[in-house]
């Protein structure tokens, strides 16, 4: 099992809908959290972090953590055509290195 | 507030010729540092992190070393390039650990 999964996509949407995007980790041991975005041909961009279960919101993105269930998700409302990018989620090991899932790439459709 | 930079941004170069990219921080004093690789369609490769000046851990047996000259400077270098070293290379750079890692705008080195 790899350390970090996630559908590689691509994700297609609507303008206007609510995109949702997971990532499932394998270390139960995991702490923190990393959602970073990638426009094509550009760095990864750190959008948000999460430590704890439950909801964190940041505008209209929406961090999501289960524990229990190793899974950790983004949601996107009133997605815009801007929001097409790859999402990268990172969650560090217990050799405390940052493991990043191969991504999910959003298209969302005017 | 911080800022990374990196250059070059683009670098075209032939098999077996040597390579240096360099990595700087502002803003911010003993960053960890990292250098990552994305080859075309692929996830993010960690090759080299560095916690201190002279302080180099290496992930992936390679042609390719790195040095931290100064605090906030990170350089990647390879005597010979290969084909496979064709790819997007990153900076990143974080405070504690791990963990809330930053990229540079990225260098793309192609090997001809």
């Amino acid at each position: 099992q790899k350390e970090v999964e996630q559908n590689s996509g691509p994700l297609s949407v609507p303008e206007g809908a609510i995109a949702s995007l997971n990532c499932t980790y394998s270390d139960r041991g995991s702490q923190s959290f990393f959602w970073y975005r990638q426009y094509s041909g550009k760095s990864p961009e750190l959008i948000m972090f999460i430590y704890s279960n439950g909801d964190k919101e940041d505008g209209r993105f929406t961090a999501q953590l289960n524990k229990a269930s190793q899974y950790v998700s983004l949601l996107i409302r009133d997605s815009q055509p801007s929001d097409s990018a790859t999402y990268l989620c990172a969650v560090p090991n217990q050799g405390g290195k940052l493991i990043f899932g191969q991504g999910t790439e959003l298209s969302v459709k005017p | 507030s911080q800022t990374i930079h990196q250059w070059p941004a683009t670098l075209v170069q032939p098999v077996g010729s040597p390579l240096s990219l360099e990595c700087t921080v502002e803003g911010t004093s003993n960053p960890n540092l990292y250098w990552y690789r994305q080859a075309a369609g692929r996830g993010l490769q960690l090759l080299f992190y560095s916690v201190g000046i002279g302080q180099i851990s290496s992930e992936v047996p390679q042609n390719l070393s790195a040095s931290r000259p100064q605090d906030r400077q990170f350089i990647l270098s390879s005597k010979k390039l290969l084909l496979s070293d064709s790819g997007f290379y990153l900076c990143a750079w974080s405070l504690w650990g791990p963990y809330e890692q930053y990229f540079g705008p990225g260098t793309r080195l192609t090997v001809t």
